[in-house]
């Protein structure tokens, strides 16, 4: 079965750190971008960070450039987001997704939640 | 100015057939961008329906049927997702996406209200 399993959300303070992993298993891992996409409760999508597939190019988007870091661990089809300084407007759901062979996020895992409050 | 702009929301009858619109703004050419659009129902991840940047460059989503179908407005500068056959199951939140400016931008959603 195709799937992504994210996980590491919780409650963090202002200014804390959390690190996410997102888990796939039935693709074929090693080949294709992976992305980071959130969404704030009630609110549309946003795209966070994504790194291709040898992890040699990263790309962050301006709301988060210099506070989070994306890598990847290809023997262990695992995709990573460090997080830190966290903002209260980080609070999302977060979605790790598959750029695949369609040229397209075309597979999507079903979140990890972040809230940041003091 | 948002790079993508959508409706925030669009009513359409069971059958009928309905239009969505991505409008890139002004200096971003709709003519050289790919079109993503995605589908999100409540309490589910996004799911891929198709991507188009001309009739033969496009891809279909898998198990997307073909009554979903893009295109693009030049005079508009804006990329259409037609939804033919509308079934009750497409009420959803539907986003475009394009690639600008080394970075993935998504348009705000519209919510389509099948009623």
């Amino acid at each position: 079965e195709v799937q992504l399993v994210e996980s590491g959300g919780g409650l963090v303070q202002p200014g804390g750190s959390l690190r996410l992993s997102c888990v796939a298993s039935g693709l074929t891992f090693t080949n294709y971008a992976m992305n980071w996409v959130r969404q704030a409760p009630g609110a549309g999508l946003e795209w966070v960070s994504g790194i291709s597939g040898t992890g040699g190019t990263t790309w962050f988007a301006d709301s988060v450039k210099g506070r989070f870091t994306i890598s990847r661990d290809n023997s262990k089809n695992t995709l990573y987001l460090q997080m830190d300084s966290l903002r209260a407007a980080d609070t999302a759901l977060y979605f790790c997704a598959y750029y695949g062979g369609v040229d397209a996020f075309d597979i999507w895992g079903q979140g990890t939640m972040v809230s940041v409050s003091s | 100015q948002a790079v993508l702009t959508q409706p925030s929301s669009l009513s359409a009858s069971p059958g009928a057939s309905t239009s969505l619109t991505c409008t890139l703004r002004s200096g971003i050419s709709v003519a050289t961008s790919r079109i993503y659009w995605y589908r999100q129902r409540p309490g589910s991840p996004p799911q891929f329906l198709l991507r188009y940047q001309s009739d033969s460059d496009k891809q279909q989503g898998s198990g997307v049927p073909s009554r979903f179908s893009g295109s693009k407005d030049a005079s508009a500068n804006a990329g259409i997702l037609l939804i033919s056959g509308l079934h009750s199951e497409d009420e959803a939140d539907y986003y475009c996406m394009i690639w600008h400016s080394s970075a993935w931008v998504f348009g705000g959603g519209t919510k389509l209200t099948v009623l």
